[in-house]
């Protein structure tokens, strides 16, 4: 039950992309397509913005995809705007458990 | 509207006990797998244990085995987390999270109810 691993923190200008990783074991991220990513603002709950790896929830803008390789599940986010700045956490299901990300700080400059 | 709402939150004592519970609305409560997952204060994600639609099978990380017992009442709509032997790293926000039934992502998330352990 370690937790996946994800950058600290990554920034990027408007209208930019960026590309969170996140990085597990064969036992989980590796093993399956069940990684979701989640976004939180201050003070607010987690939102989910992509599940079952690349698939988007009715609402999710289409700037938010995702992807995976191997071990490494990623999250894009394309034409960067103000109100993307927010915390960034992964999530994988590992048989009847499930581990997050350590979270990623986005910053947009 | 959906709704998760958590209460029994509070101040305790390192070793004492808590009850969470979480009342759901605007679903079909037993079409769904809940967790609860916690975030300390500055801190992560963290799913602490989860239970299938009809509480026939739980999980739990490892820290808080034998400690923590989930459970709910499909007829009261409810989730609940008994918290024994409390400890100071148990101190969070605990968010319940919604799955729908063959689903591995958390659809629904209340907005939390803080534990602290203090002395």
């Amino acid at each position: 039950q370690s937790a996946l691993t994800q950058p600290a923190s990554v920034s990027g200008s408007p209208g930019q992309s960026i590309t969170i990783s996140c990085t597990g074991t064969s036992s989980d991220v590796g093993s399956h397509n069940l990684v979701s990513w989640y976004q939180q603002h201050p003070g607010e709950a987690p939102k989910l913005i992509i599940y079952e790896g690349s698939k988007r929830p009715s609402g999710v803008s289409n700037r938010f995809s995702g992807s995976k390789s191997g071990n490494t599940a990623s999250l894009t986010i394309s034409g960067l705007q103000a109100e993307d700045e927010a915390d960034y956490y992964c999530c994988s299901y590992a048989g009847n458990s499930w581990v997050f990300g350590g979270g990623t700080k986005l910053t947009v400059l | 509207e959906v709704q998760l709402v958590e209460s029994g939150g509070g101040v305790v004592r390192p070793g004492g006990s808590l009850r969470l519970s979480c009342a759901a609305s605007g679903f079909t409560f037993d079409d769904y797998g809940m967790s609860w997952v916690r975030q300390a204060p500055g801190k992560g994600l963290e799913w602490v244990s989860g239970i299938n639609w009809n509480g026939g099978s739980t999980g739990y990380v490892d820290s808080v085995k034998g400690r923590f017992t989930i459970s709910r009442d499909n007829a009261k709509n409810s989730l609940y987390l008994q918290m024994n032997s409390l400890r100071a790293e148990d101190t969070a926000l605990y968010y319940c999270a919604g799955q729908a039934v063959g689903r591995y992502y958390f659809g629904y998330w209340g907005q939390g109810t803080l534990v602290t352990v203090s002395s």
